[in-house]
């Protein structure tokens, strides 16, 4: 069965600090992958998706960045935060052609 | 721009009540989804929908597809605690895209 790993759950960064995001994926080939972010109690903001390994997809122009490595690996990442990124952010998967979405637990980044 | 609308943005009712939660568009959509998401974790599936005016039943939730594919309608029977949290509907039209959800809360 197909599984997705997104760690860490919770982080506290300084304004400034640099972050590295991890999204892994078990189970499966060749998947869509998908950042995520959600305001507290409300929708999803789709921030980066990718269709295969290096091939990145930004929705929203802004101070993050994303990079697949390797097939089942989606990485978000920022060289300075900003207190404006705080948020949830949700890693996600579809397979190719397909429209139901696997989330992972999801990471609470509060910038101080 | 498509845009998903979803009303209510808050709803608050005691167990044992009926709700309806609306989803709308302008859009026509291949299908649409339902997520549920509990505080702090990811959103699940709930129902796909896909053909125009298509009814869907998952126990005491009913999932209606309108006939035109552009709306979309989750009906909870008898509401139970365990109903909270935050209802998402998702129309697919090449892209996926999101409601900004329903916040649902049952107090017992």
């Amino acid at each position: 069965s197909q599984t997705i790993h997104q760690w860490p759950a919770t982080l506290v960064q300084p304004v400034g600090s640099p972050l590295s995001l991890e999204c892994t994926v078990e189970g499966t080939s060749n998947p869509n992958l998908y950042w995520y972010r959600q305001a507290a109690g409300r929708g999803l903001q789709l921030l980066f998706y990718s269709v295969g390994i290096g091939q990145i997809s930004s929705e929203v122009p802004q101070n993050l960045s994303a990079s697949r490595p390797q097939d089942r690996q989606f990485i978000l990442s920022s060289k300075k935060l900003l207190l404006s990124d705080s948020g949830f952010y949700l890693c996600a998967w579809t397979l190719k052609g397909g429209t139901e979405a696997f989330f992972g637990q999801g990471t609470r980044l509060t910038v101080v | 721009t498509q845009l998903l609308e979803q009303s209510p943005q808050f709803l608050s009712i005691q167990e044992g009540e009926n709700l309806t939660v609306y989803c709308n568009s302008s859009s026509v959509f291949s299908s649409l989804q339902w997520y549920r998401q509990e505080p702090g974790e990811g959103p699940v599936l709930l129902v796909t929908v896909v053909t125009g005016g298509e009814v869907k039943k998952l126990k005491r939730l009913t999932f209606q597809f309108g006939d035109a594919r552009k709306d979309s309608s989750l009906h909870i029977t008898a509401a139970q605690p365990g109903d909270t949290g935050l209802y998402l509907c998702v129309g697919n039209n090449r892209k996926l895209i999101w409601g900004l959800g329903t916040s649902l809360a049952v107090n017992p």
